[in-house]
């Protein structure tokens, strides 16, 4: 149990253009989803939190506007970069947090996207 | 604010040597968690244990074991006769009662293991 998918897992696109990540919980709801930013060799960043049926709340220093997150349902979040730049590059991650929505659920992460912006 | 520190960057065992990967944290809440995960080289994040603030018990799965000290703060992970598919970044990680949604994941170490 606890399967986190993330589509698609390797993106490359033209500067400029927008890109949709999608990140699913494929065994269990989950009202809670995150969306990590992780540089090579660095640890994982936080971007965004998202919970289902309200707006994302975002770290500070992220762009809103930039990282737009969706959270349609229980099973599925989306993060669509928008206006993508060469500086946008990174290995996108995002987690799903199981049990009841508590705080100190334990997250279950998705295999990662790897966005190349040429 | 939680903080968590790595400051092993990188190590590089023989197999079937035994390793220990230290994670030392700061927090000011009594109730948290930590966490253990391996990435290997796939990208993927492997869960790996979760404990809370109130159990120093040490647990022992296989060749891993998890060593919570709270008068240390610290949460170390040993693997023990290491073998070649335990190479990856391994990342200790807090998350805060209070501090909904917050997970802080320390720098992460490179466990290199040659055959």
């Amino acid at each position: 149990g606890a399967v986190v998918s993330q589509h698609p897992s390797r993106v490359i696109c033209k500067s400029g253009t927008s890109v949709k990540i999608e990140c699913r919980s494929l065994d269990f709801q989950a009202t809670t989803m995150f969306w990590y930013r992780q540089f090579p060799k660095k640890s994982l960043m936080l971007m965004a939190t998202s919970n289902e049926g309200s707006k994302a709340t975002y770290e500070q220093g992220v762009e809103k506007d930039k990282f737009l997150i969706n959270h349609a349902s229980l099973t599925l979040s989306t993060l669509t970069v928008t206006s993508a730049h060469p500086e946008d590059s990174s290995f996108y991650i995002c987690s799903a947090r199981m049990g009841r929505g508590r705080s100190t659920d334990t997250q279950y992460f998705g295999p990662g996207t790897r966005l190349t912006v040429l | 604010a939680q903080k968590v520190t790595q400051a092993q960057t990188e190590i590089s065992v023989v197999e079937k040597e035994d390793v220990t990967l230290d994670c030392v944290y700061e927090t000011r809440d009594t109730t948290y968690y930590l966490f253990w995960y391996k990435q290997p080289p796939s990208g993927e994040l492997v869960f790996l244990i979760r404990r809370n603030s109130f159990d120093e018990q040490n647990e022992i799965s296989g060749r891993y074991s998890w060593n919570f000290q709270k008068s240390t703060s610290s949460f170390n992970f040993t693997i023990t006769a290491s073998q070649v598919v335990d190479s990856a970044v391994y990342f200790c990680a807090l998350s805060e009662a209070y501090n909904n949604n917050d997970m802080r994941f320390g720098a992460g170490t490179r466990l290199t293991v040659k055959p």
